[in-house]
C-alpha cells in the first residue's frame, strides 16, 4: 500500500498570499496523483489531477506540480472561499486508492 | 448537472447492519465505475470499496473486506453498500463518488451520509 503524507498539518495564511502545499508518496506513483478541497460540512471537490491538471471549473489561482513522490498544490493568492481542508491522493498503484492526511488552510 | 444522493445513514448497535444506497443523475450511470469513501468525525478521507461499470471487478479496502459488500442497479441508477458486523470504528459520514473516466480519481461526490455505530 501507499502511503501518503501531507505537510504541514495546518497553514496559516492571511488573504492574499501564496500557500504552498506538499505531499509526499512513499513510492513513485508518476504523475497520477490527485489534489481534493474540502469545507467543513461539505464533500470534497476535485481540484487537481495527473499532478498539474485543473478540474473543470477551478479557478487558475490553483496549480499542481511534481511527480514520482513529491507533489505540490500552490495557491497563488488566498481568497476567503480557499480556506478549507486539501487532500492529495495516488491513483496510480490500486487498491487500495490512499490519500493523504490533509492539510488544514487556515486564516492568519 | 451530475449528482449523488447518499441515503440509509443511521445509528446502529454494534454487530448490526444497514444497507446504503447512492442514486445517480445528470449522467449515464453505466458507464461510469463507481466507489464508497469515508470519512470519520474529525479524520481524513479513507477509501472503502470500488465497482466497475458493469460489476466485473470489485475491490475492498482491507478494513472492511468479507463485511461489507458493494452492488449497482445500472436500470435504477444506483449504487449500494451493504454493511455487516458493524463496528464501532465505521461510524463515518459516507460518500458515493464517481470514477473519472481518465484515471482513478474522483471528478463527483454526493454530500454524503452519516453512519453512527454505537450501543
Amino acid at each position: 500500500e501507499i502511503v501518503m503524507t501531507q505537510s504541514p498539518a495546518t497553514l496559516s495564511v492571511s488573504p492574499g498570499e501564496r500557500a504552498t502545499l506538499s505531499c509526499r508518496a512513499s513510492q513513485s506513483v508518476n504523475s497520477n496523483l490527485a489534489w481534493y478541497q474540502q469545507k467543513p460540512g461539505q464533500a470534497p471537490r476535485l481540484l487537481i489531477y495527473g499532478a498539474s491538471t485543473r478540474a473543470t471549473s477551478i479557478p487558475a489561482r490553483f496549480s499542481g506540480s511534481g511527480s514520482g513522490t513529491e507533489f505540490t498544490l500552490t495557491i497563488s493568492s488566498l481568497q476567503s472561499e480557499d480556506f478549507a481542508v486539501y487532500y492529495c491522493q495516488q491513483c496510480d498503484n490500486w487498491p487500495p486508492v490512499t490519500f493523504g492526511q490533509g492539510t488544514k488552510v487556515e486564516i492568519k | 448537472e451530475v449528482q449523488l444522493v447518499e441515503s440509509g445513514g443511521d445509528l446502529v448497535q454494534p454487530g448490526g447492519s444497514l444497507k446504503l444506497s447512492c442514486a445517480a443523475s445528470g449522467f449515464i450511470f453505466s458507464s461510469y465505475s463507481m466507489s464508497w469513501v469515508r470519512q470519520a468525525p474529525g479524520k481524513g478521507l479513507e477509501w472503502v470499496s470500488y465497482i466497475t461499470s458493469r460489476s466485473t471487478t470489485i475491490y475492498y479496502a482491507d478494513s472492511v473486506k468479507g463485511r461489507f459488500t458493494i452492488s449497482r442497479d445500472n436500470a435504477k441508477n444506483s449504487l449500494y453498500l451493504q454493511m455487516n458486523s458493524l463496528r464501532d470504528d465505521d461510524t463515518a459520514v459516507y460518500y458515493c463518488a464517481r470514477r473519472s473516466q481518465g484515471g482513478f480519481y474522483f471528478d463527483y461526490w454526493g454530500q454524503g451520509t452519516l453512519v453512527t455505530v454505537s450501543s
